[in-house]
């Protein structure tokens, strides 16, 4: 079992929709979450950091995890052609390593 | 402009021969990252290094190496040993060792190795 897995997509949405993006993770001990952007041949730049359990919400985007469940979302609303990017989920535990998901493609249709 | 420059922006090696990628930071960040992109996979770590003139090896040195003689600078070289070379390489850099407390990693716009 892969230590975090995301759905690769891609994931095809209307301008204006509410986007939900999900990842799983194996490892209870993980505690630091973060999402990372990455538009086509550029590097990642972070979006959300999480510590622990809860939401965290900037402007459109919104970070939730789940730890009973080991799962973590991002939610964006009032989706933007602009959003549409590979979204890469990372955990990390007290080793402070990053574990990296695979990354979702987002495509947001004007 | 503070960032990351990575060059060349594409790159193509020959059998049996050594390459080197450039990373250059004018953030006066203390640590710098190599990374490994490939389709279906998730980002993978190189090498790393927390200050001048010393480094570790990350998840996949094999093949690689690196060197860090200035805080700005920390260059890559894909050596004949890397039998697998073809891939998206990302540089990054960080205040501090990345300790999972809100340091963020900024990154370079990467270099995508082929080999001819």
């Amino acid at each position: 079992q892969k230590e975090v897995e995301q759905d690769p997509g891609p994931l095809s949405v209307p301008e204006g929709a509410i986007v939900s993006l999900n990842c799983t993770y194996s490892n209870s001990a993980f505690q630091y979450f973060m999402w990372y952007r990455q538009y086509s041949r550029k590097g990642p730049e972070l979006l959300m950091y999480t510590y622990s359990s809860g939401n965290k919400e900037d402007g459109r985007f919104t970070a939730q995890v789940d730890k009973s469940s080991k799962y973590i979302s991002l939610f964006i609303r009032d989706s933007q052609p602009s959003d549409s990017a590979t979204y890469l989920c990372i955990v990390a535990g007290n080793n402070r390593k990053l574990i990296w998901g695979l990354g979702t493609s987002l495509a947001v249709n004007p | 402009d503070g960032g990351i420059t990575q060059s060349p922006k594409y790159l193509f090696r020959k059998e049996g021969q050594n390459v080197t990628l450039s990373c250059e930071q004018n953030l006066n960040h203390d640590a710098m990252y190599w990374y490994r992109q490939d389709p279906g996979q998730g980002l993978r770590l190189i090498y790393y290094s927390q200050i001048v003139n010393d480094f570790q090896k990350g998840d996949i040195a094999e093949g690689y190496s690196v060197s860090r003689e200035k805080k700005e600078s920390f260059p890559l070289t894909v050596t004949s040993a890397q039998k697998n070379p073809t891939a998206f390489y990302l540089c990054a850099s960080s205040p501090g060792i990345i300790r999972g407390a809100g340091e963020k990693l900024f990154f370079g716009s990467g270099t995508q190795l082929s080999v001819l």
